[in-house]
């Protein structure tokens, strides 16, 4: 699977949209890429994932360049309750393969 | 629906002992999956089972890491002679069978077990 970069962490005012970036320029045409998101001592949660369409579901959107090497996070109301450790993952779906994740992105939601 | 189902939340035991770990995936889920934290750290993927077969355990340590996922009943992580490095949140997570053509399936992850060796 190919490998992602994040920035290690961002601050964002409450009500504004939170844009978390990630780069994954070796990206293979048949892989996905899957946000999922850790809040301190929880489980990971699943946000959304995508191929190369822009995605939308009532968490975020997922903004994907036309050549896939990057993609962005868009969670457009942020409250404080967004505050949490964001991973960006590309991963090739089949029956055996594993989520493999990174460091992520801390985000902090500013009052 | 129930989501994925890990007990027990907390776990204390003391160097030597036995540590077991249970998780119930998501109903209609065949696959499970466990992963460990380290304080302050990431994720590293442990083992990924389906019902009575381990398919990848790659990130399992060798030694007194052992997973099993029975044809009835949920999934075990079992931890044998426990030492303080073995203190850690331990997360299961489940999902659907795939198959080829599916547009991408994703994991649920369970809220955690938290061991404590002291």
């Amino acid at each position: 699977d190919a490998k992602t970069t994040q920035p290690p962490s961002m601050d964002c005012a409450e009500g504004r949209a939170a844009n978390l970036p990630c780069n994954h320029s070796t990206i293979s045409g048949n892989e996905y890429v899957y946000w999922y998101r850790q809040i301190h001592s929880q489980g990971p949660q699943y946000i959304i994932h995508g191929l190369k369409n822009n995605e939308t579901n009532e968490m975020a959107s997922l903004i994907i360049t036309e050549d896939r090497k990057s993609s962005t996070l868009i969670l457009p109301h942020a409250t404080l309750r967004d505050t949490a450790v964001y991973y960006c993952i590309v991963r090739v779906v089949y029956t055996g393969n594993q989520f493999y994740f990174g460091t992520g992105t801390s985000l902090t939601v500013i009052p | 629906n129930a989501g994925v189902m890990q007990n027990p939340r907390h776990l204390v035991r003391r160097r030597g002992q036995e540590a077991r770990l249970r998780c119930s995936p998501m109903k209609g889920h065949s696959h499970v999956y466990w992963y460990r934290q380290l304080p302050e750290e990431g994720l590293k993927f442990m083992v990924y089972l389906q019902k009575e077969n381990i398919i990848d355990e790659s990130g399992m340590p060798k030694e007194r890491f052992s997973a099993e996922f029975p044809k009835e009943g949920p999934s075990i992580l079992r931890i044998q002679q426990v030492v303080r490095g073995d203190s850690a949140a331990y997360f299961c997570a489940s999902s659907p069978r795939v198959g080829l053509l599916d547009s991408g399936n994703t994991i649920y992850f369970g809220e955690g077990s938290w061991l404590t060796v002291v």
